[in-house]
């Protein structure tokens, strides 16, 4: 596909359990961004992936959330014991270097009941 | 902490009008300011950006105003379509980069016809 795809789009689960969120990115398309949108907030940063660097978590909240990118390409974000406040929108994007534009992908609705 | 701030949240303008997006910054160390419109449902579009060495930017019916002694800078959409109708959010980083990029909390923008 030519954009970001996200999977799956809409994501129910019960409060305690693991979730998986999956990105594919933009072929060939170097860094990868995790971010959060809350009801009403703007973006959070989560974690960023650039080539095989070490990623940058330092907008995880919680070392419940947990993020890896396999081969340079499709990234998978965990989420451990989820609680209710992990409820929201988790966008991936994708951009050729760091400093090019940001594509986004519609992003999976968590909910956590 | 919110260092990005958006107003207002709301807006609605009568297609023709030109919708003014207000942000303010704390951090003198951003020097990209990236503008990002999202649809329903769609994860956000990069507008239009702006680095500090420059006071406006136009692209196409978009411009961005940027007012560094103030901190401030804005969106303006002139002669505006409903197709405009979306939410807007302003966004900065510093490095000229993507990574962490700090968001404002949005604006809904309406235009009626």
């Amino acid at each position: 596909g030519a954009g970001v795809s996200q999977s799956p789009s809409n994501k129910v689960t019960e409060k305690g359990k693991d979730v998986e969120l999956r990105c594919d990115p933009i072929s060939g398309h170097t860094a990868l961004y995790w971010y959060r949108q809350s009801l009403g907030q703007g973006l959070e940063f989560l974690i960023y992936f650039q080539g095989n660097s070490a990623p940058d978590k330092s907008g995880l909240p919680s070392d419940r959330f947990s993020a890896e990118r396999t081969g340079g390409s499709v990234s998978t974000l965990t989420i451990q014991r989820t609680q209710q406040e992990d409820s929201a929108v988790y966008l991936c994007a994708s951009s050729l270097v760091r400093n090019s534009p940001l594509h986004f992908g519609n992003g999976t609705r968590l909910t956590v009941t | 902490q919110q260092q990005v701030k958006q107003s207002p949240q709301s807006l609605i303008v009568q297609k023709g009008g030109i919708p003014i997006i207000n942000c303010a910054y704390e951090n003198t160390a951003f020097d990209y300011f990236p503008w990002y419109q999202q649809f329903p449902g769609k994860g956000p579009a990069l507008l239009i950006a702006i680095r500090p060495d420059v006071s406006e930017k136009k692209e196409g019916r978009f411009t961005i105003s940027f007012n560094k002694s103030a901190k401030q800078f804005s969106l303006h959409i002139m002669d505006s379509q409903p197709g405009d109708s979306a939410t807007y959010f302003c966004a900065a980083s510093t490095d000229f980069g993507n990574e962490k990029l700090t968001f404002g909390t949005g604006t809904r923008l309406t235009i009626i016809p």
